[in-house]
């Protein structure tokens, strides 16, 4: 079935710097989304990006879907502490609404 | 605002004892789900369910029973609670379709004893 994998799995980051999490898929999806879950709380939905080659932004966080529309990407600029937590991403494994998610990306920011 | 709202947030029970993870969704979504969160294992999908007293099997739905006699509220069971079924339960809700975004419950921790 289809699989969807993150990396890397953990990333420590000084305060300040950039960083960027993958998504990759073993299938074409019809779009990808991205989920936060900060320390001790629950995934929230960041964005869903639909088209291939798809780039949005929010804030410092700029997303990314690849031409294939088989792996995306979530790149932070300067990051700072309110960035700590969880990185999903997830792509649809049914046209019911059931999501394959990955493993997720940890973050860590030191000061 | 809406919400996805599960009853408990720790739960301690006893190995053997039947446990009941209660869930409710005021959005008026079709799909619900039952995650299972574990560190370094991400979100794995225990039961999901499309319409009123409709299942589907997930990854892991070996130890789990669910129930949905209405349309808002999504029970898990775990009808003799083990020691590796100690983790973080999480709920969820969606409407019907392949681009809908799943609305989080605050989870339940829950130690099986």
């Amino acid at each position: 079935g289809q699989q969807v994998m993150q990396i890397p799995q953990y990333q420590h980051v000084q305060e300040g710097e950039d960083f960027t999490t993958y998504c990759n898929s073993s299938t074409t999806l019809s779009n990808i989304q991205w989920y936060k879950q900060r320390p001790g709380g629950h995934p929230v939905f960041l964005i869903q990006l639909v088209k291939s080659g798809e780039v949005k932004k929010q804030k410092r966080l700029t997303f990314q879907f690849g031409e294939a529309k088989k792996n995306s990407s979530l790149h932070i600029t300067a990051t700072q502490t309110t960035d700590v937590g969880t990185y999903f991403c997830a792509g649809p494994a049914d046209s019911w609404g059931k999501l394959q998610f990955g493993a997720g990306t940890q973050v860590v920011v030191t000061p | 605002d809406v919400k996805v709202t599960q009853s408990s947030r720790y739960l301690v029970k006893r190995t053997g004892e039947k446990v009941f993870l209660e869930c409710v969704q005021d959005m008026d979504h079709e799909n619900m789900f039952w995650y299972r969160q574990d560190p370094g294992l991400g979100l794995r999908l225990i039961y999901f369910s499309y319409d009123v007293k409709m299942k589907e099997k997930g990854d892991i739905p070996e130890g789990y029973s669910v129930s949905r006699e209405k349309k808002e509220r999504f029970s898990l069971i775990l009808e003799s609670a083990s020691t590796n079924q100690t983790s973080m339960y999480l709920c969820a809700s969606s409407r019907q379709g392949r681009n809908e975004k799943l609305f989080f419950g605050s989870g339940t921790q829950l130690s099986v004893l």
